[in-house]
């Protein structure tokens, strides 16, 4: 089973909202990514968790944060969001993180407009 | 500095008519190629991973070749459904993160 699962689909907020979507694999694998995507471009690395501890952050604005509960969930709480936060979110997950092949697999994404 | 590049931005095919996309990387050594498909408002779905030059893969009308220095997807026989974006990634030895190109549209006309 190849499938990661991203919740919800779509998400309209305001700039003062808190929100949070959430990311579910249960592939067994140990490294998980959240990535931003814009129209006609590819997709942005904004975190990576290997064995459920934050490896790297991208340079990321601090309105954004992110969890790994456990090794088979993954969560990015927003807040005090910008309408050029507006994107597509993806979700994705590898077998490991680091030097190692790095064969991702990606959730269907969460459509996020900021108001 | 890694670098990935994919020819042409777009391609509109006939259905049927064969072609190949075209995706050029430069990288600190090579560690895995990656092709993806993705469709409108969806997440990338993972194709191929190619490792070494002289490496092929298949998946119905779809074909991966690596070189030392690109990478073709060529697509045989296209039908409409096979319209997409296809992406490509390369991982260095340097740095684990995937690099990506452009992408390429691909439209497939009945």
């Amino acid at each position: 089973d190849t499938e990661v699962t991203q919740t919800p689909k779509h998400l309209v907020m305001g700039m003062t909202n808190k929100k949070s979507l959430k990311c579910e694999q249960h592939m067994g694998h140990r490294a998980m990514y959240w990535y931003k995507q814009k129209a006609k471009k590819p997709p942005e690395l904004m975190f990576v968790y290997s064995y459920e501890k934050l490896s790297i952050n991208e340079s990321v604005p601090s309105r954004f944060s992110p969890e790994c509960p456990n090794s088979s969930l993954l969560n990015l709480h927003l807040h005090a969001l910008q309408p050029e936060d507006s994107a597509l979110y993806l979700c994705a997950s590898s077998q490991e993180a680091g030097l190692s092949y790095n064969e991702q697999f990606f959730g269907p994404g969460t459509r996020l407009t900021v108001l | 500095e890694d670098q990935v590049t994919q020819s042409p931005e777009a391609l509109r095919l006939q259905e049927g008519e064969s072609s190949s996309l075209n995706c050029s990387y430069t990288v600190s050594g090579l560690r895995g190629l990656f092709w993806y498909r993705q469709d409108p408002g969806k997440g990338p779905e993972f194709l191929f991973t190619l490792y070494s030059a002289g490496e092929e893969k298949e998946k119905e009308r779809l074909k991966a070749t690596l070189t030392k220095k690109e990478s073709f997807l060529h697509i045989t026989a296209p039908k409409p459904e096979d319209s997409a974006t296809y992406l490509c990634a390369v991982q260095g030895y340097s740095n684990y993160q995937l690099i990506w190109g452009a992408g390429t549209k691909l439209i497939i006309k009945p």
